[in-house]
């Protein structure tokens, strides 16, 4: 059936490294994909999103980048801070209004 | 605006006893999504309303389970009765529209326990 891979399923990096987490997603009709950062307790809340119009999409130290042929999508997060210490999910849309999410990246961020 | 607001943020209650869960989307929102959190299954989509009409349930797990949406303010989730299995954080989200690519919001989720 349809669905999203998420790798890594955690991943450590030295404040101010980078970090980037990758999905790719199987229904080739999907057009819009949301990433969404959860803390501890709260709900998730998107923090960028990219449609299939557009191959990458920046603001300010996150970017996405997407490859439609290879059902690719990925967020890159530079200059990394202790408050990018998250669980990170990406998505990708089915059909009307579904969306299905990857499995998440628990990102630490060490001083 | 104050966001998607759901209550209560905890539940605790015991096998068999009945547990309603409510939402309040963002105001001018015209759908609205529930969803499963566990850490075995991650987010899973139960049901979605569009204009307060169900659209898609095919995610409910068992006829345990219900949801409803009388107004554009207010959505509940029951689930009656209740299984030590349905311990998760339950969460609503809602969006502006009922479209592939708009946004959806989310609140900040009930964590239901049942012992």
């Amino acid at each position: 059936g349809e669905n999203v891979e998420q790798h890594p399923s955690t991943l450590s990096v030295q404040e101010g490294d980078s970090a980037v987490i990758k999905c790719t997603y199987s229904d080739s009709a999907s057009n819009y994909f949301p990433w969404y950062k959860q803390e501890l307790g709260k709900g998730p809340q998107l923090i960028i999103d990219i449609r299939s119009n557009v191959g990458e999409k920046k603001d300010q130290r996150i970017a996405v980048t997407l490859n439609k042929t290879a059902k690719h999508f990925s967020l890159h997060i530079t200059e990394t801070q202790p408050e990018d210490s998250a669980v990170y999910f990406c998505a990708a849309t089915l059909r009307a209004s579904k969306i299905i999410f990857g499995s998440g990246t628990r990102l630490s961020i060490r001083p | 605006d104050a966001g998607v607001i759901q209550s209560p943020r905890h539940e605790v209650t015991e096998m068999g006893q009945e547990v309603t869960l409510r939402c309040k989307p963002i105001s001018g929102h015209n759908s609205l999504f529930w969803y499963r959190q566990t850490m075995m299954r991650g987010l899973e989509l139960l049901i979605y309303f569009n204009n307060n009409v169900p659209i898609d349930d095919s995610g409910m797990p068992e006829d345990r389970f219900s949801a409803k949406m009388p107004n554009a303010s207010f959505s509940t989730l029951k689930i009656q009765p209740s299984e030590p299995r349905d311990s998760a954080v339950y969460f609503c989200a809602s969006s502006l529209v009922a479209s592939t690519t708009d946004t959806q919001y989310f609140g900040p989720g009930t964590r239901l326990t049942v012992l």
